[in-house]
Formats: C-alpha cells, structure tokens, sequence
C-alpha cells in the first residue's frame, strides 16, 4: 500500500530565510505526487504536483519541488519565505482507481515564520 | 470563478442528532470527494462518487453516508454523530483519471462540533 512520511512536523524559520520541506513515499508503481497548503480553518490549496517529465516542478507562491526515484522523495523548497507562508504542508501520493484518484496525505508539517 | 462550495462552513450539532453537510461545484468534475480531517492529522478520505457510483473506504464507519443528486452536489450525512466526529469535513472534486492524471480541487471546508 502507499504511504507518505513527512518526517518534519514544525519548523520554524525566519522571514528572508530559505526553505526545505521533505516528503517521502513509498509506491510500487510511477507516483503522482502533490503538495497542498492549509491555512488555519481553511481548505487545502495546491501549490504543486509531478506527474512526468522534468522531475523539478515550479509551482505558485514561488515554490518548488524536486521529485528523486532513487530517493523516494519530493521535497518542497522556496528560496526567501514570506511572513504569509506560515501554514500547514500537505505532501501526498495519488492512487489511480480507473475512475476517482485516491489520495493519501503525509501528515504535514506545520511551518512557523518569524519576522 | 469556478469553485468548490461547502455550505456551512461551521455545524454545531449534538450527540446522536443527524446532520447533513453539503457541498457543491461549478467545475463540471464527474469525480467528487468527501474527506474527514481531524485537529492536526492529515486529510482521510470516507467515499467518493465517480459519476453516480458511490465507492466507499474499506474503514469508513456506517454512519457516514453519501448522496449525490446530480452532478453539481454532493451531501454527507452523519446519521448519529458522537463527539469522535468532531472535524473538519472537506469536499474535492476532481475530473476522471480515465482520461489522464488531474488533481483534486478542495472547499473551505466545514468545522463539525458535536456538543
């Protein structure tokens, strides 16, 4: 079965200062991936997602993401984290059903910015 | 814009006292999605419609059920809430992964209290 681990469940960081969230997965076959962000009380926003090709994926708000096979990871970087990052990361996994995609979510990692 | 809508966004509902959330989309997805979030855990997903076809989660308990009248709304009823269902309900929607790989658009989601 699929699973995500996100190992990190805080992380504080200052404004201006760069930014590395890890995710990995484990999947027997070619994985979709995705990172989602929650603000406090709201839904889940998509930030980014790798499907196939370039295996580093730009995404909104400008982040980023590196998809490595032969380290089972999908980390999420930004160079210079704004004050309005601060929230709750989501890394997860999609599993094709032949109909809906199944999603299966890390556990997040909740990242404090101080100013 | 088009838009996943969750209506309300905050339930108080007491022990025992059915409950129904809705959701609806301007996105014409065929894929819809119901998700029960719990204070700092990750997203797990209850059910999805593809279409009209209801699949449910191997561990979602009986007493969540699911409707979907057309392809605009969905409603997740809790037929006899206890205080473990406190969360938030989010609702996704996705277009079919017959036809190639397509992330999930979430709501705002719906914070359920159970007094």
């Amino acid at each position: 079965a699929q699973s995500v681990t996100q190992p990190d469940i805080h992380i504080t960081v200052s404004e201006g200062a760069s930014l590395e969230l890890r995710c990995n997965y484990s999947y027997g076959a070619t994985p979709y991936l995705f990172w989602y962000v929650q603000s406090p009380g709201q839904g889940l926003q998509l930030l980014l997602k790798y499907f196939s090709g370039d295996t580093l994926v730009q995404g909104i708000k400008g982040f980023e993401a590196e998809f490595k096979r032969s380290q089972s990871s999908f980390n999420l970087r930004k160079p210079s984290v704004h004050w309005s990052d601060a929230a709750e990361y989501f890394c997860a996994v999609e599993v094709l059903t032949g109909g809906g995609n199944k999603l299966t979510f890390g556990t997040g990692t909740q990242l404090k910015v101080e100013l | 814009d088009a838009m996943v809508i969750q209506n309300p966004r905050y339930q108080v509902t007491q022990f025992g006292k059915p409950v129904t959330l809705s959701c609806s989309q301007t996105l014409n997805h065929n894929v819809m999605y119901w998700y029960q979030q719990k204070s700092s855990q990750a997203p797990k997903l209850l059910f999805h419609y593809y279409d009209k076809d209801f699949n449910n989660e191997a561990d979602t308990p009986d007493n969540f059920q699911s409707r979907r009248p057309n392809t605009s709304f969905c409603f997740l009823d809790i037929r006899s809430p206890g205080l473990g269902d406190a969360a938030m309900y989010l609702c996704a929607t996705s277009r079919d992964s017959t036809s190639g790989n397509y992330e999930q658009y979430f709501g705002p989601g719906t914070r359920l209290t159970v007094t």
